[in-house]
């Protein structure tokens, strides 16, 4: 699976729009990027994917660049409990076969400030 | 709540005792995954199961490890002789497509 590069730390006032970056200049045709976050001690929290185009759902928007080689994670109204460690990761799609397991970087830990 | 459920929470056990562990999918995922995190980093992949079948199992997983997942339903992460380094979050996930993670199983070996 092609590597990923995220900022160590951000800091976000609360209620503004959170904006992490995700550098994958190595991914290939058939790679997702996924995007995960971990709140202190618990288990890490699935949040959205894309391939290509653009995704939003009820937590977050994905906005993937043009030739894929990046992606930002978008929290538009971000709040106290949005506090977390954030996850980018690439992995191929399809089902079986080396494409299963995720490979897990650091991340980035957004600080959500009153 | 994911709808994965991890058991015990938290385990404390001395150095050179057993523990397992136990997962419980979502009903309808016939993939199920262990991790394991350490303080400080992302959470690295153990092994793999598709239903009953353990398909891969990482450099990690020591000869003192074994997984089994009986009847491609539930499973049981087992850790034999356990050492202070075996100190970790061990976390379980289940799939149709995207992974489902559980809270997790705290490990403190002393």
């Amino acid at each position: 699976d092609a590597k990923t590069t995220q900022p160590t730390s951000m800091d976000c006032a609360e209620g503004r729009a959170a904006n992490l970056p995700c550098n994958h200049s190595t991914i290939s045709g058939n790679e997702y990027v996924y995007w995960y976050r971990q709140i202190h001690s618990q288990g890490p929290q699935y949040i959205i994917h894309g391939l290509k185009n653009n995704e939003t759902n009820e937590m977050a928007s994905l906005i993937i660049t043009e030739d894929r080689k990046s992606s930002t994670l978008i929290l538009p109204h971000a709040t106290l409990r949005d506090t977390a460690v954030y996850y980018c990761i690439v992995r191929a799609g399809g089902s079986g076969g080396s494409n299963y397991k995720l490979t897990f970087g650091k991340g980035t830990l957004l600080t959500v400030n009153p | 709540d994911t709808g994965v459920s991890q058991n015990p929470r938290h385990k404390i056990t001395k150095r050179g005792q057993n523990v397992t562990f136990r997962c419980d999918p979502i009903s309808e995922h016939n993939r199920l995954y262990w991790y394991r995190q350490t303080l400080g980093q992302g959470p690295e992949f153990l092994t793999y199961f598709q239903n009953e079948a353990q398909l891969e199992k990482s450099r990690l997983l020591s000869d003192r490890f074994s997984a089994e997942r009986p009847k491609g339903s539930f499973s049981t992460l087992e850790i034999q002789r356990t050492e202070q380094g075996d100190s970790a979050m061990y976390l379980c996930a289940s799939s149709s497509e995207t992974q489902y993670f559980g809270p997790g199983t705290r490990l403190l070996v002393l």
